[in-house]
């Protein structure tokens, strides 16, 4: 099946540096995704990409849509502790079954003060 | 999460018990989703349901039945657990139909089975 290359799986950063992520596949997806999940909790969206090469901003978190449609990035910028958690991306694609939303495996960001 | 709700929050079971995780959601969405999470696995759907009545297989539905007992709940059911199936398991439901705006999640069930 469908499956998307997430990284880096992990990063531990200093409060204040920017961080980087990206998302990988060989299938087209018409919608990619950015979610976040805190311990204990359900994933919660960020970011949502509708369109090719589209930048979308959320406050200090950037996510582009990449040109080939394969791809996906988030930047957060001055980063800040309550940014720890689990980063993931979503590839979909509608209008076909409904079960189509893929993750990515995660990528878990550790802030140090 | 608002919108959608779980029970239980945690449970611990021992090999072979059965369990039914219930899964409602308040924002008259017609589908809606399993999925587990594993560490280092991101999240993998079991089963969905894309209308009142209708259930279909995800990737990962061996083990599992659900039910779609009316447009707002869909309950997920382990007839003889198995320390395999010790995870994360999260029900979601889809934004904007198609899911095209994200979905929605619960905040999860956590299953332990020893």
């Amino acid at each position: 099946g469908q499956q998307l290359n997430q990284s880096p799986q992990s990063m531990f950063i200093q409060e204040g540096e920017d961080v980087s992520m990206n998302c990988t596949s060989s299938s087209i997806f018409n919608t990619w995704l950015w979610y976040k999940q805190e311990p204990g909790e359900g994933p919660v969206l960020l970011i949502a990409l509708y369109k090719a090469g589209e930048l979308t901003s959320n406050g200090r978190l950037t996510a582009q849509f990449g040109i080939t449609r394969k791809d996906s990035f988030l930047n957060i910028s001055a980063s800040i502790p309550s940014d720890v958690g689990i980063y993931f991306c979503a590839g979909l694609n509608y209008g076909g079954s409904q079960g189509n939303l893929i993750f990515g495996k995660g990528t878990k960001l550790s802030v140090k003060p | 999460n608002a919108g959608v709700t779980q029970t239980p929050k945690f449970q611990v079971l021992k090999t072979g018990q059965s369990m039914t995780l219930q899964c409602a959601q308040d924002m008259n969405h017609n589908s809606m989703y399993w999925y587990r999470q594993d560490p280092g696995m991101g999240l993998r759907l079991i089963y969905y349901s894309a209308s009142e009545g209708t259930t279909d297989k995800g990737e990962v539905p061996n083990g599992y039945n659900v039910s779609r007992l009316n447009k707002r709940e869909f309950s997920l059911r382990l007839e003889s657990a198995a320390p395999s199936q010790t995870s994360v398991y999260f029900c979601a439901s889809p934004e904007g139909g198609s899911g095209s705006f994200g979905y929605t999640f619960g905040s999860g069930t956590r299953l332990t089975v020893v």
